[in-house]
């Protein structure tokens, strides 16, 4: 079975700043997708960004991007010129790629951000 | 608008009550899932359905049940079996299979159900 594991139950960072969500994961799979949910305090999840293992370049959308290292089964999220509405939970999430992907996304525990002004 | 809705918001139930959560979406997706977030916890897979008729057990399906009989719905019931079932519980969607791939899974606004 997979297995995600974000080291880091909280981090903080002033606002403008970058900052970085440590993310690992443990699968015998080659096929596979990796995901960062972002969970607000309304407690709705939010894709934030995806990365399709067999793409060796780093997924990028807007403000955020990933260090995909495959090898080190790493996943790391970072966040440039924080704002206040990034603050939440973070989850990183993996995904098999084996039948289509439809089994189901396997989750870290999570890292609450928290925006300092 | 095209999205997932789950109700109630918040539900409360007596011990040894089953208690039933809808889960209803018109994106026209044919994979639907049920998750369980715990505090201090990541979501954890309770059951999942990629077909109507059809579903599979996830991560930790002791002490609930579901059905699919349409495409557009599929609840979850929490049985009196489910020994500590006081947490929040998410609701997604997804495109199947062979699409699935990177897509990502669209999730509703949640159920809070706490038991007394």
């Amino acid at each position: 079975a997979q297995t995600v594991t974000q080291s880091q139950p909280e981090m903080s960072v002033q606002e403008a700043e970058t900052v970085t969500l440590s993310c690992t994961y443990d699968t015998s799979e080659s096929d596979y997708y990796l995901f960062w949910y972002k969970q607000p305090p309304s407690r709705q999840m939010i894709l934030v960004i995806r990365q399709e293992a067999y793409k060796q370049q780093n997924a990028t959308e807007n403000r955020f991007s990933v260090n995909f290292q495959k090898a080190a089964k790493s996943f790391s999220l970072k966040i440039s010129d924080s704002q206040l509405g990034d603050a939440a939970m973070y989850f990183c999430a993996y995904r098999s790629g084996a039948g289509g992907g439809a089994d189901g996304l396997t989750f870290g525990k999570g890292t609450h951000l928290i925006i300092q002004p | 608008d095209g999205g997932i809705t789950q109700s109630p918001k918040y539900l409360f139930r007596k011990e040894g009550q089953n208690v039933t959560l809808s889960c209803e979406q018109n994106l026209n997706h044919d994979a639907m899932y049920w998750y369980r977030q715990d505090p201090g916890q990541g979501l954890r897979l309770i059951y999942y359905s990629q077909i109507v008729n059809d579903f599979q057990k996830g991560d930790i399906a002791e002490g609930y049940s579901v059905s699919r009989e349409k495409k557009e719905s599929f609840p979850l019931t929490v049985t009196s079996a489910q020994k500590n079932p006081t947490a929040f519980y998410l609701c997604a969607s997804s495109i199947p299979l062979p699409l699935a791939g990177v897509n990502e899974q669209f999730f509703g606004p949640g159920t809070r159900l706490t038991v007394l």
